[in-house]
């Protein structure tokens, strides 16, 4: 039940794009988005709830295709900042369920 | 103010031993949550409660026993800890079922 992310672990550097991919093996009511950084708490980007829906949050964007059960995260002109493990949260089912269940992360690093 | 708090930070303790972790929240949020996050960095969710009452509770042994006297308040009971207990214990609220989820720093626990 638990989603998928894809790739395990990303090494760019600043100003370069990346894209991380999350999959479900079930239906899915949302798929949420967080960063965390090395020993800190993961922290809210954004959620996402239709099919087919696209969210953009400064350069960090993302899709959801409910069709496909992926969603992806888009990382433009990427900053140091940006480093951290980024996981997808997943909610199985046709409605709220209150239960997020997340990938494995992405490690995501930023070089100068 | 912090949002989400939880006590204490560190705890390093012996195997067989009895321990808990508070957390307080002051969002005004009706929903919390206990999240265990593991060396590799798997974030699982444990328990929820909305409104004192516990709603999801996953596969999680009866040693860890969690208690909401209010629901400002979510606190984890550990009892008889193995060296499998050791990871970080995040938790977290929202409001209402699924929403933004917003993460306590974490209690690392450590078992010898």
């Amino acid at each position: 039940q638990q989603p998928v992310q894809s790739p395990q672990a990303v090494i760019l550097r600043e100003g370069e794009d990346a894209v991380i991919n999350c999959s479900s093996s079930k239906a899915l009511y949302s798929v949420h988005w967080y960063r965390q950084k090395h020993g800190e708490a993961p922290v809210f980007l954004m959620i996402l709830l239709k099919g087919g829906e696209q969210k953009g949050h400064d350069k960090i964007s993302a899709s959801f295709n409910e069709k496909k059960q992926q969603s992806s995260l888009y990382l433009t002109a990427s900053q140091l900042s940006y480093s951290g493990t980024y996981f997808c949260g997943t909610e199985v089912g046709s409605s709220n369920t209150g239960k997020l269940i997340f990938g494995q992360g992405t490690t995501l690093q930023v070089k100068p | 103010d912090t949002a989400v708090s939880q006590t204490p930070k560190y705890l390093v303790t012996q195997m067989g031993n009895d321990k808990s972790i508070k957390c307080e929240q002051n969002l005004g949020h009706d929903t919390m949550y206990w999240y265990k996050q593991d060396s590799k960095k798997f974030l699982k969710i444990m328990f929820s409660y909305n409104n004192k009452e516990l709603i999801i509770n996953e596969t999680v042994p009866n040693r860890f026993s969690p208690k909401s006297p209010d629901k400002a308040h979510l606190n984890l009971h550990i009892n008889s800890l193995e060296l499998g207990d050791s990871a970080v214990y995040f938790c977290a609220s929202s409001r209402g079922g699924v929403g933004e989820l917003f993460f306590g720093e974490g209690s690392r626990l450590t078992v010898l």
